[in-house]
């Protein structure tokens, strides 16, 4: 079954520090896998977007991670601000099939001062 | 250039009441989406259309009815509103079936 899970559920650091967060799946055949980020009250914007052969990938403060192997994804955010806090959402496409994509439920990140 | 926009923002219905949810994009892209969003599950799909003039059922379709009125606008319909589709509803686009989707603002239903 293809699936998609993400750790933490929730996490809260404070302001200036690094955290990172776990994206899981089983989703096959693999095409790519997406960060997004979703403040409250508003829609998913994407972060970044990784294909099977690149392993990290940059936008800024954020760094993303794929180990294919092992189906597995991080997000890396350094240095942490106060607008970093909320949902992200990692969100992994399968290469075949009409309903291709596949969403976790979320990380929800608070930053605090 | 408004990206993707949804109205209303905010409905509040009662039972059995019916509505449509409107969603316009100025991006020229092809796919548009529509998805339901509840506390701890995350996003799922409810319909999408690949292209103009075709439209699929997603994940969770039953309730709902679409209609892909041009290339700009994906509208969403509950004929019969129900307290179980109380949610948060998204419309979404992509250039194409794979792509990064844009998502719009969102629309807050409650059905009481």
């Amino acid at each position: 079954k293809n699936q998609v899970e993400q750790s933490p559920q929730s996490l809260i650091i404070l302001e200036g520090k690094n955290c990172t967060l776990q994206c899981n799946y089983t989703v096959s055949p693999f095409s790519n896998l997406r960060w997004y980020k979703q403040d409250t009250g508003r829609g998913p914007v994407s972060l970044t977007i990784m294909t099977f052969s690149e392993n990290t990938k940059s936008n800024g403060r954020y760094t993303a991670t794929l180990d294919a192997d092992t189906k597995q994804s991080s997000l890396h955010i350094t240095a942490s601000q106060l607008s970093d806090s909320a949902s992200y959402i990692c969100v992994v496409s399968a290469s075949a099939g009409a309903n291709n994509l596949f969403f976790g439920t979320g990380t929800r990140l608070t930053v605090i001062p | 250039n408004a990206g993707v926009t949804q109205t209303p923002k905010f409905q509040v219905l009662k039972t059995g009441q019916s509505m449509t949810l409107q969603c316009a994009q100025d991006m020229n892209h092809n796919s548009m989406y529509w998805y339901r969003q509840d506390p701890g599950m995350g996003l799922r799909l409810i319909y999408y259309s690949a292209s103009e003039g075709t439209t699929d059922k997603g994940e969770v379709p039953n309730g709902y009815n679409v209609s892909r009125l041009n290339k700009r606008e994906f509208s969403l319909r509950l004929e019969s509103a129900a307290p179980s589709q109380t949610s948060v509803y998204f419309c979404a686009t992509s250039l194409q079936g794979r792509d990064t989707q844009y998502f719009g603002p969102g629309t807050r239903l409650t059905v009481l």
